[in-house]
């Protein structure tokens, strides 16, 4: 079955740091979706990724799809405390009956003011 | 309200215990996951149901899992006999794409399950 593994499975960082969190999937990727979550809460979508090659820009964090190397990449520019959470990559599930959408292992990010 | 509501959102039972934790998708949304969260873990796939079809039941953990969703809305989801593993938060997503996609999934705040 697919998997999803992200790195690093956690990161600390100074605000106004850049960073960039990794989801590797075994087989090919079909589109690859970002979530958030914030302690507690439910995973808020923040882009999706449907083409090799393609990137996304949403306010200070960018995605980019490496079919190629069945590979996605979350990048954050000049990070803020608000920024802080569990980011997570989703994918359609390769193979099997039905288009289930599989998550990856999470990575905890923190930003210290 | 317009989102995916879960209840209850806090369930404290024993060892051995039956629970049902319910999710209501938004109106019209056809597909509807649950999902499972351990303390520190990513998210665990357990069912999906997408219209009238067959739900893809390959992600349960065991025969005490199990999960309906009633005129194509409102789902709940069983745990029987429950154990301490079991031990989780329960997330539950809707989304409006038909079958053969998948898109953005909305999600619930999710039920959080402490089995002492």
């Amino acid at each position: 079955s697919q998997e999803l593994e992200q790195s690093p499975q956690s990161l600390i960082v100074q605000e106004g740091k850049n960073l960039t969190i990794n989801c590797t999937s075994s087989k090919t990727l079909y589109g690859l979706y970002w979530y958030k979550q914030k302690y507690g809460e439910g995973l808020i979508f923040l882009m999706m990724l449907q083409k090799g090659g393609e990137e996304k820009s949403h306010e200070k964090i960018t995605a980019k799809l490496d079919e190629k190397k069945q590979q996605s990449s979350l990048h954050i520019t000049a990070s803020q405390p608000s920024h802080a959470g569990i980011y997570l990559c989703g994918a359609p599930h390769y193979g099997g009956a039905t288009n289930k959408l599989i998550f990856g292992t999470g990575t905890l990010l923190a930003v210290q003011p | 309200g317009a989102g995916v509501s879960q209840s209850p959102s806090n369930k404290v039972t024993e060892k051995g215990k039956d629970v049902e934790l319910r999710c209501d998708p938004i109106s019209g949304h056809t597909a509807l996951y649950w999902y499972r969260q351990s303390l520190g873990q990513g998210l665990e796939f357990l069912i999906y149901f997408q219209g009238n079809s067959a739900p893809d039941k390959s992600g349960l953990p065991s025969d005490r899992f199990s999960a309906e969703r009633t005129g194509g809305s409102v789902s709940t989801l069983t745990i029987q006999r429950t154990q301490q593993e079991d031990s989780a938060v329960y997330l539950c997503a809707s989304s409006s794409f038909p079958r053969g996609r998948t898109g953005e999934l909305f999600f619930g705040e999710g039920s959080r399950l402490t089995v002492l």
